[in-house]
């Protein structure tokens, strides 16, 4: 139980396009969906927390214009990069936490690699 | 502490040694500590939730120590198999449930 898909898992694109990646819960509802970047040899960086059904909250520094968090339902969080361009490649992360989830337990998708061009 | 740090950074180990790494976190504020294994193009998967100071926890050959006072973590593995080769994050929870990554321990285990 407990899995999250991440689509797509990897993604080119050229520079000034949108790229949404979608994150779902499979098996369980998920009241909470965070989104991470993950920089070589770094740390898995949260760029932001989505709640269903409400504005997403960003960390300081994360442009809420340019990654587009919607949380629309109970299964299913979409990261949007608007006007992407080479210095948003990256390694994005998605997880999940269910409503009934204790001690902040994560399940995360397998990640989308993005490289811009 | 501000941060959490994972040592070392990487490990290559014949199969049949143990070994074991660091993570150090943030003692004030603790709730929770995470062990996640993290096979490439997989997704991380969650060994262990720890919270209580003292806590050892155990899964096959697999498992973890807790000190929530001084602050660190052991994440022990016996007898290593190839199998084994992944990244191990830990993670830690404060009060505000906030989430903060070490930057994980790349293990290699040769055959």
């Amino acid at each position: 139980g407990a899995v999250v898909s991440q689509h797509p898992s990897w993604v080119i694109c050229k520079s000034g396009t949108s790229v949404k990646i979608e994150c779902r819960s499979l098996d369980f509802q998920a009241t909470t969906m965070f989104w991470y970047r993950q920089f070589p040899k770094q740390s898995l960086m949260l760029m932001a927390t989505s709640n269903e059904g409400s504005k997403a909250t960003y960390e300081q520094g994360v442009e809420k214009d340019k990654f587009l968090i919607n949380h629309a339902s109970l299964t299913l969080s979409t990261l949007t990069v608007t006007s992407a361009h080479p210095e948003d490649s990256s390694f994005y992360i998605c997880s999940a936490r269910e409503a009934s989830g204790g001690y902040n337990e994560q399940f995360f998708g397998p990640g989308t690699r993005l490289t811009v061009l | 502490i501000l941060n959490v740090e994972q040592s070392p950074q990487s490990l290559h180990v014949q199969e049949g040694d143990s070994t074991n790494f660091t993570c150090s976190f943030p003692s004030s504020n603790f709730y929770a500590l995470h062990w996640y294994r993290w096979e490439t193009a997989k997704s991380p998967e969650a060994l262990f939730v720890m919270t209580l100071n003292g806590d050892e926890k155990k899964k096959g050959r697999i498992s973890a120590t807790l000190n929530t006072k001084e602050g660190y973590s052991y994440l022990y593995i016996k007898g290593s198999q190839p199998e084994d080769s992944a990244t191990y994050l830990c993670a830690s929870n404060t009060g505000g449930f906030k989430t903060i990554f070490g930057a994980g321990t790349r293990l290699f285990v040769k055959a």
